[in-house]
């Protein structure tokens, strides 16, 4: 399979823990974004990296979210001391940039988010 | 800064009736815009996109939008929906160097 792959699926934790989500997107894709998707809501830019650069943070994410993408190929979002409110679907998607860019982006399944 | 406004939370349709779903964008810069359907318990896949040229873009499965640009619009219309097509439907304006930005999504129900 050479889809977009989030781990995990589904995560319950208690409030105050910290839960960490990886993204492995399609291998030849340089941009890789974060979004989170709540109940009736479009899925909202989180970040996004172009290779292992940073480029973009959204200004309504907290100090407690935290993402990586070390070697340009998989990245991490942390949520450190999580909060009801997080609660949500966080979705990872990829894809290419320079003359194939056509922006699509190509989805994973998304990783569910349950704070008790 | 770009947006996305879809007003129509939910669009309920007869099957083989046709359907419209409405999106109005706003940017300050040239972008590029898109359709994506998720279907129930499936991720997000682009529907169909405009880059340039032709504005109107059609999809494999009959689905067609148009690029307004007087009018901001990129409405989403099929002469005859199935049941197949029940899903929710976001618009979407970005791409190049500009983050994508979403609607809400348009929840479709098709009646038989």
């Amino acid at each position: 399979d050479t889809g977009v792959s989030q781990d995990p699926r589904h995560k319950i934790t208690k409030r105050g823990q910290n839960v960490t989500f990886r993204c492995d997107p399609i291998s030849e894709h340089n941009r890789l974004y974060w979004y989170r998707q709540t109940l009736g809501q479009g899925p909202e830019f989180l970040t996004y990296f172009q290779n292992e650069a940073q480029l973009e943070k959204s200004r309504l994410l907290s100090d407690r979210f935290s993402a990586e993408r070390p070697k340009g190929s998989f990245s991490t979002l942390e949520i450190q001391r999580t909060e009801q409110g997080d609660s949500a679907m966080y979705l990872c998607a990829s894809s290419t940039s320079g003359r194939q860019d056509t922006g699509e982006l190509f989805f994973g399944e998304g990783s569910r988010l349950t704070v008790l | 800064a770009q947006s996305v406004t879809q007003l129509d939370s939910q669009v309920p349709v007869f099957e083989e009736a046709p359907v419209e779903l409405r999106c109005n964008y706003s940017s300050s810069v040239s972008v590029y815009l898109f359709w994506y359907v998720q279907y129930p318990n499936q991720g997000l896949q682009l529907l169909l996109k405009y880059l340039s040229g032709s504005t109107l873009v059609e999809s494999i499965n009959g689905f067609e939008a148009e690029f307004n640009k007087s009018q901001t619009s990129f409405h989403l219309r099929k002469p005859s929906v199935h049941i197949s097509d029940t899903a929710e439907y976001f618009c979407a304006v970005g791409g190049g160097y500009q983050k994508v930005t979403f609607g809400t999504g348009t929840k479709l129900q098709v009646i038989p």
